[in-house]
This record gives C-alpha cells, structure tokens and sequence, in this order.
C-alpha cells in the first residue's frame, strides 16, 4: 500500500541552529500537508501543498513540495525553543490522508 | 478552522468492556475522521464518517471492533469494543477543512487517551 517515510525521526539541536525533516511517498501525491504536534497536544495543521515544485514560507518555516510531487521538506531556519515537538507531514492521495511518522524536534536552549 | 471537543479525555477500562467516544464539532462538517495514536508513533486512519452514509473502514479496521455513529454534522461517536491491551492507544476526531473532496487540512480534537488493563 502506499507509504510516506519520514526522516530522521529524532533530531537534537542547538538553539539557532536549523532543522530539516524529509518526507518521501510511494506514489504520487495530490497534496501534501504538515502538522506539528507538541508534547501532549494534538496534532496542528500547519500547511499544504499543492502545485509541484512549490515553495510556501511561514516565518522561520519553509516547506518545500517536489518537482515529482512525490518529496518534500520543512526547513527551520535558527529553531527556538518553541519550535519543539514532532513535525509530521501527511501526503493525500486515493482519498486519504497519509502521515508519515514524524520527525521529533528537540532544542537545547 | 473548527473547535473540536472530545470526551472522554482520558480512560481507563478493563479487558473485555467497551468504551464509547464522543467528538463535537463547534460548525457543520461534511467529513469526520478517526484516528488511533499510539504513544510516541504516528497517526493511523481508521475510518472516515460521513453523515447519512456508513463508515469507510481503512484495513485492518472492523465495524464490529469500532462501531461509528455519525448522527448529524456536528457529532460523532467511535466504540471501541471488547477491548484488550492492545487497544491502549490514543483516539482522535478530525474534521475536514470544509471541502468535500476530503483533501482539505484536517482540524484535530484534543484526543482520548485510553487504557486497557
């Protein structure tokens, strides 16, 4: 069945360094969306995608779809303390929303 | 985007029993969704709710294991029935963001964090 795989699944940084999660599907997508969840929360919409190749900026945050519509990335340009928590992207296709299984965001002040 | 309430918040229930969770919505919604999350995984579909219409079961998913209601547009419920340990996980609702294509952004309730014992 179709899968989207996320990577890394941990990632430990210092404050202000960046931070990038990949996120890599199966098959292609009609879009692809990014949720953050902090610890004990519920999960976020934060953005979707759409068009192939497309670049959308949210501050610090730039998520980026793939030429294929098949990748995509979310940057974090020098993280702060409030950016932790697991970033999940979840790509649509087939008529369902696919997660892949988060990225964990940990920043040392 | 859409207030969503769930109850319970949490439980704990012994094996065996069932135990039925509620998601509101605060506005209409065409397409609900529920979701299982087990502590520190991601987010797998169970079904998708459509008032006036049965659930849509993702694999590996039952009616008889998780009977759904979808009574108006602003409520629904998930049983989770005969419950075992493998079942302690946690449960969220979901709505669309208005579309019915179902490829909308999904709005999350606070989740239902369940135990089995």
């Amino acid at each position: 069945g179709q899968q989207v795989m996320q990577i890394p699944q941990y990632q430990h940084v210092q404050e202000g360094e960046d931070f990038t999660t990949y996120c890599n599907s199966s098959t292609t997508l009609s879009n692809i969306q990014w949720y953050k969840q902090r610890p004990g929360g519920h999960p976020v919409f934060l953005i979707q995608l759409v068009k192939s190749g497309e670049v959308k900026k949210q501050k610090r945050l730039t998520f980026q779809f793939g030429e294929a519509k098949k990748n995509s990335s979310l940057h974090i340009t020098a993280t702060q303390t409030t950016d932790v928590g697991t970033y999940f992207c979840a790509g649509y296709n087939t008529g369902k929303l696919i997660f892949g299984q988060g990225t964990t965001l940990q920043v040392k002040p | 985007s859409a207030v969503i309430s769930q109850k319970p918040s949490r439980d704990i229930c012994q094996r065996g029993t069932s135990l039925t969770i509620q998601c509101q919505v605060d506005s209409q919604v065409t397409m609900m969704f529920w979701y299982r999350q087990q502590p520190g995984q991601s987010l797998t579909l169970i079904a998708t709710a459509n008032q006036g219409s049965e659930a849509t079961y993702e694999s590996g998913f039952v009616i008889d294991k998780f009977p759904i209601s979808r009574p108006n547009l602003t409520f629904s419920t998930l049983t989770v029935s005969n419950m075992s340990p493998e079942d302690s996980s946690i449960y969220l609702c979901s709505v669309g963001g208005g579309g019915t294509s179902g490829d909308d952004e999904q709005f999350f309730g606070p989740g239902t964090r369940l135990t089995v014992l």
